[in-house]
């Protein structure tokens, strides 16, 4: 069964230094990633995603992924912490059990906290 | 553009109702997922619509039925609420073909709160 990890419930950061999310999946062939955020009270906002390519995902907001398939993580990161930033974090995966669509397959969030 | 947008926000219900949550999917999307996220908690998969038939489905209960008419927009139905059943709702909508297809864009959730 394909599943992911986020093995930090916490995170925190002070304004202006890098920040790092952690996550760590398990699938069988090739995975879709995704990173979601969520703030208070609203619905999930696409970060980004891996599906092929590059290693280095580029996404909103000045966040970027670092997909590694020999330690199969996908650590999401960002150079300069904002306090803006403090959300609950989700990573995902996406079933490729049926060949379009497919559910998301979400870790236990991590809560990012910056402080100015 | 509108994106994913969910009614009502917010719901109190007491055991053994019945409840409907309702989603109209980001203009040009073709699917529709629901998803519930309990306190604390990542979302977990419902079922997934898709020309107007249900494509997949989680681990949940018969209680738990869906919808979607030919708009797309959706509709999940709970039967017998049980306390447990108190969560965010989330309906996500997304494209079944093309270079987009793997991004699913959520709405800001139904917040059913079950006494």
């Amino acid at each position: 069964a394909q599943s992911v990890a986020q093995p930090e419930d916490q995170v925190n950061v002070a304004e202006g230094n890098p920040l790092t999310v952690k996550c760590t999946y398990s699938v069988s062939g090739n995975p879709y990633l995704f990173w979601y955020v969520q703030y208070p009270n609203r619905g999930l906002q696409f970060l980004l995603k891996y599906i092929t390519g590059d290693n280095l995902v580029k996404g909103s907001y000045g966040f970027e992924a670092e997909f590694n398939k020999s330690q199969t993580s996908f650590h999401l990161k960002k150079p300069s912490a904002l306090v803006s930033d403090s959300a609950l974090y989700f990573c995902a995966v996406r079933d490729k059990i049926y060949n379009q669509g497919g559910k998301l397959i979400f870790g236990q969030g991590t809560e990012l906290s910056v402080k100015p | 553009d509108a994106g994913v947008t969910q009614s009502p926000t917010h719901l109190i219900k007491t055991r053994g109702q019945q409840v409907t949550l309702r989603c109209s999917p980001k203009s040009g999307h073709d699917t529709v997922s629901w998803y519930q996220q309990a306190l604390g908690q990542g979302p977990q998969f419902i079922f997934q619509y898709y020309e107007e038939e249900e494509r997949q489905r989680g681990n949940f209960p018969d209680r738990f039925s869906g919808h979607q008419f030919p708009n797309y927009s959706s509709e999940l139905n709970v039967n017998a609420l049980l306390l447990g059943d108190s969560a965010l709702y989330l309906c996500a909508s997304s494209l079944r073909q093309g270079l987009a297809k793997n991004i699913q864009y959520f709405g800001a959730g139904t917040r059913l709160s079950v006494l």
